[in-house]
Order: C-alpha cells, then structure tokens, then sequence
C-alpha cells in the first residue's frame, strides 16, 4: 500500500544538525512533489519545504530558509530534510508528505498522503 | 504570505449536531482550499480538496463550500469519531499555509 516512513528523528543541542528521511512505498516517488510539514508539540501545522519530483525546484518557509535543505533520491524513493544551525524553536514532529499532484509539474499544493512523523527536540 | 484565518479554535457539541467551521483567507484564493482531520497522536487525514470535493473514501457528512476568501466546513450529523481537530490549508500560492485549528469536542 502506499506508505510513508519517516527516520532519523532524535534530540540534539541547539547549533547542531540532524538529517531526517522518508522512505516512499507503493506508489511512483519520481512522479510527485513531495513536502515536509511540522508540528510543534500541542501546536497546528507548519508547512517547511517543497522539493519538485525530480528536484530541480525547491521552496522554503522563511523560518527554515538558509538552515534546511530538502533533497530527494529518486533511485532509492526516498526523501530527505538536511538540518543545521537547529534552533530550540524547531522542536516538532516533521511529517514527510505527498504533494497531490500526479504529474503535475512543480507542485500542486495539496497533501494527500502523510508519513506518521518523527519527533525532533533541540534542547541543551 | 497568505494569512488563514479560522474560527471557532475549539467548539463542543452533541453526537447528532450539525457542526460548522469558518476559514478566512487574506486574500483570494479561488477554490485553492482544502480542510484536513487529525485525530489525537495522528497524522493529519485528507478530506476536502479543492474547496468542495469529497476525497474518497471520505464519509458524506462531511462537506466544504466557499471561493475567494470565504470558506466553509461542515459535518452535518456529528458523530463519536469525528473528534479531533479539523485544518484549512490555502495552496494558491507559496508559502502554503494552514488555518490555526478547530478542536471538535463531544458534549
């Protein structure tokens, strides 16, 4: 079935860096734009990043901008969110998510299809 | 950025009720909308697309209506299960965004 399934996730002081994956199953990686979305802990949903399906776009929240790289291999489907410079303020759970868009180019917009999370805390 | 502003952040009602929540966006977004269910320690669930359409597989209770920068969602007989909380999200432009929030409590 189609499914998404997030690693990586751990506690790290602030300043360093953390790399998180999602492994994609079930259906064809290499045709959707994929996302990262995060919640902070009892607080709603935060969009992070957007990569296109082959890569070649990528798009940031400001809050994110400059510290996080997303990435894709679309060899072994898999996604990635390359963290630095963590700050305590991106404690959350990241959620690895599917763009709704079938071969729609740079991105639809929608998210249709989410990982189940991993939970990142950046404390001293 | 596209501000999306929903309301109420948290309501109550009896199983049976019709349930209504508001998403106000800060500027136009035609139908780019779509309305999201997270059930306590999940991940948030797909239910409206497009500001309208059902996703599949999604019970006829629930249901969306709005263009512009007026939108509405709508559980029409709530029941036990649907207790959670509910997410507008705008995809017209970059940075996407989502509405703060409505926690949907049973009486």
């Amino acid at each position: 079935q189609v499914q998404l399934v997030e690693s990586g996730g751990g506690v790290v002081q602030p300043g360093r860096s953390l790399r998180l994956s999602c492994a994609a199953s079930g259906f064809t990686f290499s045709s959707y734009a994929m996302h990262w979305v995060r919640q902070a802990p009892g607080k709603g949903l935060e969009w992070v990043a957007v990569t296109s399906y082959d890569g070649s776009n990528k798009y940031y929240a400001d809050s994110v901008k400059g510290r996080f790289t997303i990435s894709r291999d679309n060899s072994k489907n898999t996604l990635y969110l390359q963290m630095n410079s963590l700050r305590t303020e991106d404690t959350a759970v990241y959620y690895c998510v599917r763009d709704s868009g079938y071969n729609s180019g740079w991105y639809e917009g929608g998210f249709d299809i989410w990982g189940q999370g991993t939970m990142v805390t950046v404390s001293s | 950025d596209i501000q999306m502003t929903q309301s109420p952040s948290s309501l109550s009602a009896s199983v049976g009720d019709r349930v209504t929540i508001t998403c106000q966006a800060s500027q136009d977004i035609g139908n780019y909308l779509n309305w999201y269910q997270q059930k306590p320690g999940k991940a948030p669930k797909l239910l409206i697309y497009d500001a309208s359409n059902l996703e599949s597989g999604v019970p006829s209770r629930f249901s969306g209506s709005g263009s512009g920068t007026d939108f509405t969602f709508t559980i029409s007989s709530l029941q036990p299960g649907d207790i959670a909380t509910y997410y507008c999200q705008q995809y017209d432009n970059l940075p996407l965004t989502f509405g703060g929030g409505t926690k949907v409590e049973i009486k």
